[in-house]
């Protein structure tokens, strides 16, 4: 089946660590967004990609970076530099960046600190 | 700088009851969007709203869309338990590719 897949589930950072998020889509999409989630709160937009080789900053991209070489491939890193790292984030995909169709969305990786 | 903002925050109704949820957003945006998600997982799309006066229902929900207000609706009908999750709004910021989330409206049911 088609779809988002987000590893790990959970992930836990020790101080000053960097740690890699995974994401990775089957559904052709050719834009891809990386969302934080902090409890009772909505999603903030951390970086987006509309194409391949192709990434901007969104709203919070600060301690945070990305990678955008294959098309089916989003990866977050998280710096040392993030200084309040804990949340829930999701990495979603859309058809392209114009388009109306809703983003689909993985099931997440909740990170926290040891 | 668009804005979205959502309320209520948290609805607790009984099972059978009607409610709305309201989504308010600043400035002017060309597509508006309706999320469920259930504790601890992803978010589901629920309606996508690309004009003024567009409603969508899908079973015991109807979304709504007027851009003259920039007010986007979630109307319940006859809640049932089964509804119970944060909904979200989103927004679409006219001309870039972004989305702007609600903080979302936990939704309770109770028998």
């Amino acid at each position: 089946d088609g779809g988002i897949t987000q590893s790990p589930k959970y992930l836990f950072r020790k101080e000053g660590q960097n740690v890699t998020l995974s994401c990775e889509q089957n559904l052709n999409h050719d834009a891809m967004y990386w969302y934080r989630q902090d409890p009772g709160q909505g999603l903030r937009l951390i970086y987006y990609s509309q194409i391949v080789n192709d990434f901007q900053k969104g709203d919070i991209a600060e301690g945070y970076s990305v990678s955008r070489e294959k098309k089916e491939s989003f990866p977050l890193t998280v710096t040392s530099a993030q200084k309040n790292p804990t949340a829930f984030y999701l990495c979603a995909s859309s058809r392209d960046a114009n388009s109306n169709q809703p983003q689909h969305f993985g099931d997440g990786t909740r990170l926290s600190i040891l | 700088e668009l804005k979205v903002e959502q309320n209520p925050l948290f609805l607790s109704m009984q099972e059978g009851k009607n409610y709305t949820i309201y989504c308010n957003y600043s400035t002017t945006s060309d597509r508006l969007y309706w999320y469920r998600q259930d504790p601890g997982k992803s978010l589901e799309s629920l309606f996508v709203l690309l004009s003024n006066g567009a409603v969508k229902q899908e079973g015991r929900l109807m979304a709504s869309l007027d851009t003259k207000a920039r007010l986007s609706t979630l109307h319940i009908t006859a809640a049932v338990h089964d509804l119970s999750a944060t909904y979200f709004c989103a927004a679409g910021s006219y001309n870039t590719d972004k989305l702007i989330f609600g903080t979302g409206t936990r939704l309770q049911v109770f028998p």
